[in-house]
């Protein structure tokens, strides 16, 4: 069970942010760590950024370190990712992903995706 | 470029049985889980083994996983014309979540 939303991508103009929200519903939001990925035309899946269930631990793609943001907010369900100073290679499709795994990470459940792109 | 190396593409007839590899080093997967993910491109990932080889209820026995040393495998029996898609290895060293380069499967 459980069923993740992407929202908020859209066109815009590098050097300008963007932020993109992922809802959950159908399960403990606040039980699991939750991650963004993207995947750029012609390029494979990217791994972008994660968050722990309370928002202790926040990790970064050093493609992104210091220009996005990772954010939760449990009692609405969401993750949040908040770009900034975006460049015509954040152009793709944003997933988040529910962190399942037992031991380690692993994504058992995904949004469908929201596309971002970045015009010059 | 990424630190797992995945064939780039791999193609069988349906009925057959292929293996994808995904290789690395003693830093990585050596240390580490692996996992494997199904993509169709423009649709949501699916995640087809974790922990190296076991399998979430959903997926069919015909996807099955091993690791062994520095390096992964992901077999898929019985090809059938929907398993054309590509196929990421990934695993979480350090803080920071890798994926293979990908390798796309064709079903002939």
């Amino acid at each position: 069970q459980g069923q993740l939303v992407e929202s908020g991508g859209g066109v815009v103009q590098a050097g300008k942010s963007l932020k993109v929200s992922c809802a959950g519903s159908g399960f403990i939001f606040g039980h699991f760590g939750m991650h963004w990925f993207r995947h750029a035309p012609g390029k494979g899946l990217e791994w972008v950024a994660a968050i722990d269930p309370h928002s202790v631990q926040t990790f970064y793609a050093d493609s992104v370190r210091g220009r996005f943001t990772i954010s939760r907010d449990n009692s609405k369900s969401a993750v949040y990712l908040q770009m900034d100073s975006l460049g015509v290679d954040d152009t793709g499709i944003y997933y988040c992903a529910r962190n399942w795994g037992p031991v380690t990470p692993s994504f058992d459940r995904w949004g469908h995706g929201v596309m971002v792109t970045v015009s010059t | 470029q990424s630190v797992l190396t995945q064939p780039p593409s791999l193609s069988a007839a349906p009925g057959q049985k292929v293996t994808i590899s995904c290789s690395g080093s003693s830093s990585n997967i050596g240390n580490n889980y692996v996992s494997w993910y199904q993509h169709l491109p423009g649709t949501a990932p699916t995640l087809l083994i974790y922990e190296d080889y076991k399998r979430p209820s959903v997926i069919p026995d015909r996807f099955s996983g091993s690791r062994s040393h520095t390096s992964a495998t992901l077999d898929i029996a019985g090809l059938q014309p929907g398993d054309e898609a590509d196929y990421y290895c990934g695993i979480w060293n350090g803080g920071v979540w890798v994926f293979g380069e990908g390798t796309h499967l064709t079903v002939l």
